[in-house]
């Protein structure tokens, strides 16, 4: 099984600075198959993003994606208020799983 | 547009079987070949996927559950179902239902959820 390690655990930014995530596999993901999720309370997670770096529907270009092999990272260019939120990598090449999460706040 | 909807008991008791079901609307479980997905998350945990199943009635499961899992459809009801049996306290879990985001692959990304319905095992 390959196994996400998201880190930081917790990113503390303000609204309008760069957030950096990192997700980072226990062995390579083929084909980049690797998505990111934003989650909040009470609600459905959100796909944000696929194939390492491409945007689903409605996704602002603020975020963006990139990576492959085992390292992965997401990036959000200038954090909006609705931005805050646990983001969540999941890998789907082989077998699914998810990482831990990374809480970004204020 | 698409909607899923999780529903069943809040509480369950412990070695009894969990049921929930993931009701479908704005679109058939039939059309377009898709995967339909179960995923959980124990508080204050993160998330883990515990299997799917194709329009066909084909499913997997996560290995660690495997045994103790089953997905079932209904395609009549535009519904898909999860039983996890024998369940136990670490069943405890908000309990997800979602769709494979491309035709025809059963490891693929999630495009749309449910809102999640919260699950307790407690005697």
């Amino acid at each position: 099984e390959i196994v996400l390690t998201q880190s930081p655990d917790t990113l503390s930014l303000s609204p309008g600075e760069r957030a950096t995530l990192s997700c980072r596999a226990s062995q390579s993901v083929s084909s980049s198959y690797l998505a990111w999720y934003q989650h909040k309370p009470g609600q459905a997670p959100r796909l944000f993003i696929y194939g390492a770096s491409s945007r689903a529907t409605g996704i602002p270009d603020r975020f963006s994606g990139s990576g492959s092999g085992t390292d992965f990272t997401l990036t959000i260019s200038r954090l909006e208020p609705e931005d805050f939120a646990v983001y969540y990598c999941q890998q789907y090449g082989s077998s699914l799983t998810f990482g831990g999460g990374t809480k970004v706040e204020i | 547009q698409l909607q899923l909807q999780e529903s069943g008991p809040g509480l369950v008791k412990p070695s009894e079987t969990l049921s929930l079901t993931c009701t479908v609307s704005g679109g058939s479980i039939r059309s377009g070949s898709y995967y339909w997905g179960w995923i959980r998350q124990p508080p204050g945990k993160g998330l883990e996927w515990i299997g799917n199943i194709y329009y066909t009635g084909n499913s997997r499961s996560n290995p660690s559950l495997k045994s103790r899992v089953t997905i079932s459809l209904d395609t009549s009801k535009n519904q898909f179902s999860l039983k996890v049996h024998s369940v136990t306290a670490a069943d405890t879990a908000l309990y997800y239902c979602a769709r494979h985001g491309r035709p025809g692959y059963y490891y693929d990304y999630m495009d749309v959820w449910g809102k999640g319905t919260s699950v307790t095992v407690s005697s």
